[in-house]
């Protein structure tokens, strides 16, 4: 099956700088997830989309970051300005769809460093 | 609120040995539960799961434990590898809805 496909893997900026991620999720999958993992800790959901819709946004600081769907299909990150806490793996995941909607399939993540 | 929490930050033990990763959650209405696997510079990757109305789960090598009773489960995994060092997380499903990850428990296999 194809995975989940993200870039870049690594990414270093500035503080109030800005960066965008990109995710292709496995294919033909209308829910697709990002999360947020700071170094040691489990991955914290930041969005989920259903094809362009948002389903949940509860937990992304919208006044910096923010996340688009285009055609249902890959979708984007943004962080504008970045902060320093910033700094994490950048997620992003779909269900499997060999075991059904309630396994993730993860992509290898996107790195950011803010300095 | 939900939580999910492991007891330990790292395990070490040796290739052969059976490993146990436990974890705690809070959540009573918690009706699924996933262990992930978390290699060095890799995404999650599931592992096993088990649901509500079962105490107990087999893969092959890893059985999951579920004990309602006291909000525990564990993840047994049967003489342990060199390539099962990795950070191991625990994660909620409430309602299918958001998928909830523990801190995680790092797994050290020494030869």
């Amino acid at each position: 099956e194809a995975g989940v496909a993200q870039s870049p893997r690594y990414k270093i900026i500035e503080k109030r700088q800005s960066v965008a991620f990109w995710c292709n999720p496995i294919s033909g999958h209308a829910t697709l997830y990002w999360y947020q993992q700071i170094l040691g800790q489990g991955p914290k959901l930041l969005i989920q989309f259903q094809n362009n819709g948002v389903v949940d946004d509860s937990q992304l600081p919208k006044d910096r970051f923010s996340a688009e769907r285009l055609k249902g299909v890959d979708s984007t990150l943004k962080i504008q300005p970045a902060k320093l806490e910033d700094s994490a793996v950048y997620l992003c995941a779909s269900p499997s769809p060999d075991s059904g909607a309630n396994v993730l399939t993860f992509g290898a993540g996107s790195r950011l460093t803010v300095l | 609120g939900e939580s999910v929490g492991l007891h330990l930050p790292t395990l070490s033990v040796q290739e052969g040995d059976n490993s146990i990763i436990n974890c705690a959650y809070s959540n009573s209405a918690s009706d699924y539960f996933i262990w992930y696997k978390q290699e060095s510079g890799k995404g999650p990757q599931f592992i096993i799961d088990i649901r509500s109305n079962m105490d107990k789960r087999q893969g092959q090598r890893v059985t999951v434990l579920l004990n309602k009773t006291v909000k525990h489960l564990s993840l047994q995994i049967a003489a342990t590898q060199p390539g099962d060092s990795a950070v191991y997380f625990c994660a909620d499903f409430p309602g299918f809805q958001k998928l909830v990850f523990g801190t995680g428990t790092r797994l050290l296999v020494s030869p």
